[in-house]
């Protein structure tokens, strides 16, 4: 069964800095990919999306992120978080050909203006 | 524009009397998931339906049951609920097409449930 791993619980940057957040998934076959916010008191909503392609995803509100194959990994990034990315992020994972959607536990963030 | 939506928000039940949550669906999508998201952990999968097919996470109680009456509806009935099934309960849904190709899932708000 596949699982995911996020390494950060809780990410406090400043306005400007650069983010980086962790997901490594345990599984050997093809997998979709994904990055879900939720801001607070909102539901779950798509960053962006990893099926197949260009590993290097681009999302909405300037996130970005890498599948890197060779290490299991899909990194968010952003290169200068605001204030209003303050909120939760998820990784998730499923595999090709299932319907199941295997959630991280969350990098809450918080960005100080 | 909602398109995944749940009801109630919030829900507040009585130690083991049955409540049922519900769900309810503008895309026409063809797979739909009860999670169940505890205080700073992962949501965790209970069951979906792919169409009228149910399928159960191995490790969701039997006290958790779900119903799916048309592609619009999903409901999820606690049968007796206990104070460990606090939690909030997210639907999402998701289409599958018939070659195989993938979209993402769509979250609804998701229904707070307390257990007193």
């Amino acid at each position: 069964a596949q699982s995911v791993s996020q390494h950060n619980h809780h990410v406090i940057l400043s306005e400007a800095a650069s983010l980086e957040l962790g997901c490594n998934y345990s599984y050997g076959g093809t997998v979709n990919l994904f990055w879900y916010v939720q801001y607070p008191g909102q539901h779950l909503q798509l960053l962006l999306k990893y099926f197949s392609g260009d590993p290097l995803v681009k999302g909405i509100k300037g996130f970005e992120a890498e599948f890197i194959k060779s290490k299991f990994s899909f990194n968010l990034r952003k290169p200068s978080v605001q204030w209003s990315d303050t909120a939760e992020y998820f990784c998730a994972v499923k595999v090709r050909g299932y319907q199941k959607v295997t959630f991280g536990t969350g990098t809450k963030l918080q960005v100080i203006p | 524009d909602a398109m995944v939506i749940q009801n109630p928000r919030y829900q507040v039940t009585q130690f083991g009397k049955p409540v049922t949550l519900s769900c309810s669906q503008t895309l026409n999508h063809n797979v739909m998931y009860w999670y169940q998201q505890k205080s700073s952990q992962a949501p965790k999968l209970l069951f979906h339906y792919y169409d009228k097919d149910f399928n159960n996470e191995a490790d969701t109680p039997d006290n958790f049951q779900s119903r799916r009456p048309n592609t619009s509806f999903c409901f999820l009935d606690i049968r007796s609920p206990g104070l460990g099934d606090a939690a909030m309960y997210l639907c999402a849904t998701r289409e599958r097409n018939y070659r195989g190709l993938d979209t993402e899932a769509f979250f609804g708000q998701g229904t707070r449930l307390t257990v007193v």
